[in-house]
């Protein structure tokens, strides 16, 4: 079946610039997780979502960075007025209950 | 705050030799991942540990967990060129709600 996809897989954009990264699950899963890759920090997880809530928004690394999930499907990160700082792979995973995260492929973005 | 530590995280090593990467955690937790990831792709799960003495298998790889220890092992038997990659362990805590929590991750060298 298919896996979790995720649009665009590559951005380039100016610093100061508004990005969406869409992240679109497996059908069914309900838990959906957002993750950071850069090389100085390694993975970080951002932002998990149990249908469309997102119980705790802490893991956003500072507050131009949104989440949503609507329909208990797709899912959005907004990042806001970018900085050089933001470039890294953003990855999405999903599941269902008691089972791996599976990852998408990511969005490589880059922040000039 | 849970802290996940591999290593080594570099290993170069020739083909049919056996090797071990480790990987402890500093809090308990509910269950313990292993993670495959090919340069330029993203992570692929290869196991899902979800008690103290769990052991699987597939193929070449053996993973093990020890709850009481907080230890987590990959054993490679008899390396093969293909299972160059970088290998992380994740841990997860809470129920998952705070996502998953890596390691730096192992990368992995496998010479002819």
């Amino acid at each position: 079946g298919a896996g979790v996809s995720q649009s665009p897989s590559n951005k380039v954009t100016e610093k100061g610039k508004d990005v969406e990264l869409r992240c679109d699950p497996i059908s069914g899963h309900t838990a959906l997780y957002w993750y950071r890759q850069s090389l100085g920090q390694g993975l970080e997880f951002l932002i998990y979502f149990q249908g469309n809530s997102a119980p705790d928004k802490s893991g956003l690394p500072s507050d131009r960075f949104s989440a949503e999930r609507t329909g208990g499907s797709v899912s959005t990160l907004t990042i806001q007025r970018t900085q050089q700082e933001d470039s890294a792979v953003y990855l999405c995973a999903s599941r269902t209950y008691q089972e791996t995260q599976y990852f998408g492929p990511g969005t490589r973005l880059l922040v000039l | 705050e849970l802290k996940v530590e591999q290593n080594p995280l570099f290993l170069s090593m020739q083909e049919g030799k056996n090797y071990t990467i480790y990987c402890n955690y500093s809090t308990t937790s509910d269950r313990l991942y292993w993670y495959r990831q090919d340069p330029g792709k993203s992570l692929e799960s290869l196991f899902v540990l979800l008690s103290n003495g769990a052991v699987k298998q597939e193929g070449r790889l053996m993973a093990s967990l020890d709850t009481k220890a907080r230890l987590s092992t990959l054993h490679i038997t008899a390396a093969v060129h293909d299972l160059s990659a970088t290998y992380f362990c994740a841990v997860e805590g809470r129920g998952g709600a705070d996502g998953l929590t890596f390691g730096k991750g192992t990368h992995l060298i496998i010479q002819p």
